[in-house]
This record gives structure tokens, C-alpha cells and sequence, in this order.
């Protein structure tokens, strides 16, 4: 299967900081990345959808002015919190789609950046 | 509105099968996806059903009706390491994919 790498793993920061967060699709183009945000013991929830080059769509309630998403490549999107609260600290994740981008093309899911604000 | 609806947690012992449902109601249908989740990990994908009948892969099969609006995930000769939560979603008319809340699966020895 595709591969999606996300860096870093886990990182920790004082409030008031931000924080870039890198994915990475090692073996395949993708169109689309997708950022999710997990909180403990709760289903993943989409944040924003970006395509390379163009604006990410951001969900409800997501302030995008706070969670900046840059898609420059077919390979590569960030996610930089800005100004992190400990209300921010939670389990981020990204997945990446191929090009295609029809029905059935699967998300493929980075291993996850667990962000921790004091 | 759309809606994806599967048990929130299930047990079930080592060496057995195990069935998780999942229902559901989109706007549109572009297949319907599972994926497992380990505690603290990322979902890795397991299957994709675009078509009715079943998709045997392995130890795990997927299920789907589309009249029904109803998927399963059966997983047989269950090992301990299959402890984890597995979520169904369905991609859209738009492509996105819907997802449910997951079901936690629980193996006992």
C-alpha cells in the first residue's frame, strides 16, 4: 500500500507557540490531503481538505486563521497551530488520496502527531 | 442529514468470529471503506466495497448492500492483536468520506 509519513511523532509546547506539523506521501502523488484531529476515545474529525495549490476547505468550526494548511506539492502539506492552548492538544492526523481521485481511491493515513501544550 | 451508525464496542473470544455492522445514509454512494485502528495509531485501511457481495481478503471479509444501506466487517480465527477499533465510512456524492465513530473491538483469551 501507499505510504504517508507525518513528522514529528509527538511533540510538546508551551501555550502561545506554534506548531508546524509535516505530511509527507512517500510513494505517490496526492491530489488531495486530508487533516483529521482525534481526541481521546472519539472518532476522527475532519478538519480541512487541501489540493495542491489551491486553498484548503476548512470544516465547520475550524478556525482557519489558527490552523494554517499550505498544499505547495503533490507530495507535501503542513499544518501550523498557531498560538497553541492546551484545549489544541490532541491527536493530529493526516491522509493522503492518489490522483485520481474517483470513487474508490483510498485515503491512505499518515502515523499521526500527538500534540501536547502546556 | 448523513449518518453512519456502528456499535460502539463488542466482545468476542481468541480463535472465534466476529461480525461488526454498519449502516448507513449519504448523500450519494462512492463505496464504502473499513479501517482499523490500534489505541494510539493512525487507521490503516482494510477493505473497499463499491458493489454488492462479498470481499474476502484473508481473515477478514467485507460485506455490502446497497439497498439495505448496510455494511459488515467479519473477522474470523480472531487473535488477540486484532484487539482494536475498526471504522466504517462512505464516501459521497462528493467524494468525502463520511465516517462513523468506530466500534471497539475486544478480544478475550
Amino acid at each position: 500500500g501507499a505510504v504517508v509519513s507525518q513528522h514529528p511523532s509527538r511533540v510538546i509546547c508551551k501555550s502561545g507557540t506554534s506548531v508546524k506539523i509535516e505530511c509527507r506521501s512517500l510513494d505517490f502523488q496526492a491530489t488531495t490531503m486530508f487533516w483529521y484531529r482525534q481526541f481521546p476515545k472519539q472518532s476522527l474529525m475532519l478538519m480541512a481538505t487541501s489540493n495542491e495549490g489551491s486553498k484548503a476547505t476548512y470544516e465547520q468550526g475550524v478556525e482557519k486563521d489558527k490552523f494554517l494548511i499550505n498544499h505547495a506539492s503533490l507530495t507535501l502539506s503542513t499544518l501550523t497551530v498557531t498560538s497553541a492552548h492546551p484545549e489544541d492538544s490532541s491527536f493530529y492526523i493526516c491522509s493522503a488520496r492518489g490522483t485520481s481521485g474517483g470513487p474508490g481511491e483510498t485515503q491512505y493515513f499518515g502515523p499521526g502527531t500527538r500534540l501536547l501544550v502546556l | 442529514g448523513q449518518n453512519i451508525d456502528q456499535p460502539t464496542e463488542m466482545t468476542a473470544t481468541e480463535g472465534a468470529i466476529v461480525q461488526i455492522n454498519c449502516t448507513y445514509q449519504t448523500s450519494g454512494f462512492n463505496g464504502l471503506f473499513w479501517y482499523q485502528q490500534h489505541a494510539g495509531e493512525a487507521p490503516t485501511f482494510l477493505s473497499y466495497n463499491v458493489l454488492d457481495g462479498l470481499e474476502e481478503k484473508g481473515r477478514f471479509s467485507s460485506f455490502l448492500s446497497r439497498s439495505k444501506g448496510y455494511s459488515y466487517l467479519l473477522l474470523k480465527e480472531l487473535q488477540m492483536k486484532d484487539s482494536a477499533s475498526y471504522l466504517c465510512a462512505v464516501m459521497d456524492s462528493n467524494y468525502q468520506l463520511i465516517w462513523g465513530a468506530g466500534t471497539k473491538l475486544i478480544i478475550k483469551p
